[in-house]
């Protein structure tokens, strides 16, 4: 099975900031990776799909990039809404994995 | 409007079995491929299994030969047989939708989830 392996595992951040997320895979997965962002209670939102394109609906401050396997999901211009855990996916098998994810707090 | 409705959770004993349902609406569900995702209390998430239009199924490793996920498109509705439960496979079970027709594997809806809980 592919690994996904992120981190920080957990980021500190203020409103404002710019942040940046990485993943890694065990093989190279192409462009097949997507991003997404859970806040408690709620079920997973999809934010980025195929590396870099934007989900409808979701704002222009989330952006991916990356291929093969090294990938970065960053978030400019932090807003409270945005506090919350990531999660990278690879979408290159059919067994499909998750990264373990990253809890975005307030500082 | 896109609903994915997970109903069929609850509190079973280790080694027991539960069924869980995920009525889909507002798209054509024979289409797409739809997956089950799990979540352990405080923990990641972790894909469990997936079923294509065509009926082609997947497993992850930590439930292949206990859980089975079909669908009946004549219902509209997903289906995720739970075997020889375990304690480590309390989780809230979600059903999520593939964002396209094609093989693409990104989730663009899911439902609210349903709990499962194993009792050791």
């Amino acid at each position: 099975d592919i690994q996904m392996t992120q981190s920080p595992s957990s980021l500190s951040a203020s409103e404002g900031d710019t942040v940046t997320i990485t993943c890694r895979a065990s093989q190279s997965i192409n462009s097949h990776l997507n991003w997404y962002q859970q806040k408690p209670g709620k079920a997973p939102n999809l934010l980025i799909y195929a590396a870099s394109s934007l989900q409808s609906g979701v704002p222009s401050r989330f952006s991916g990039s990356g291929s093969g396997t090294d990938f970065t999901l960053t978030i400019s211009s932090l807003q409270p809404e945005d506090f919350a855990t990531y999660y990278c996916q690879q979408s290159e098998s059919p067994l499909i994995t998750f990264g373990q994810g990253t809890r975005l707090e307030i500082k | 409007e896109v609903q994915l409705l997970e109903s069929g959770g609850g509190l079973v004993q280790s080694g027991g079995s539960l069924r869980l349902s995920c009525a889909a609406s507002g798209f054509t569900f024979a289409s797409y491929a739809v997956s089950w995702v799990r979540q352990a209390p405080g923990k990641g998430l972790e894909w469990v299994a997936s079923i294509g239009s065509g009926g082609t199924t997947y497993y992850a490793d930590s439930v292949k030969g206990r859980f089975t996920i079909s669908r009946d498109n004549s219902k509209n509705t997903l289906y995720l047989q739970m075997n020889n439960l375990r304690a480590e496979d309390t989780a809230v079970f979600y059903c999520a939708k593939y964002r396209t027709m094609g093989a693409t594997r990104d989730f663009d809806y899911w439902g609210q989830g349903t709990l499962a809980t194993v009792s050791s």
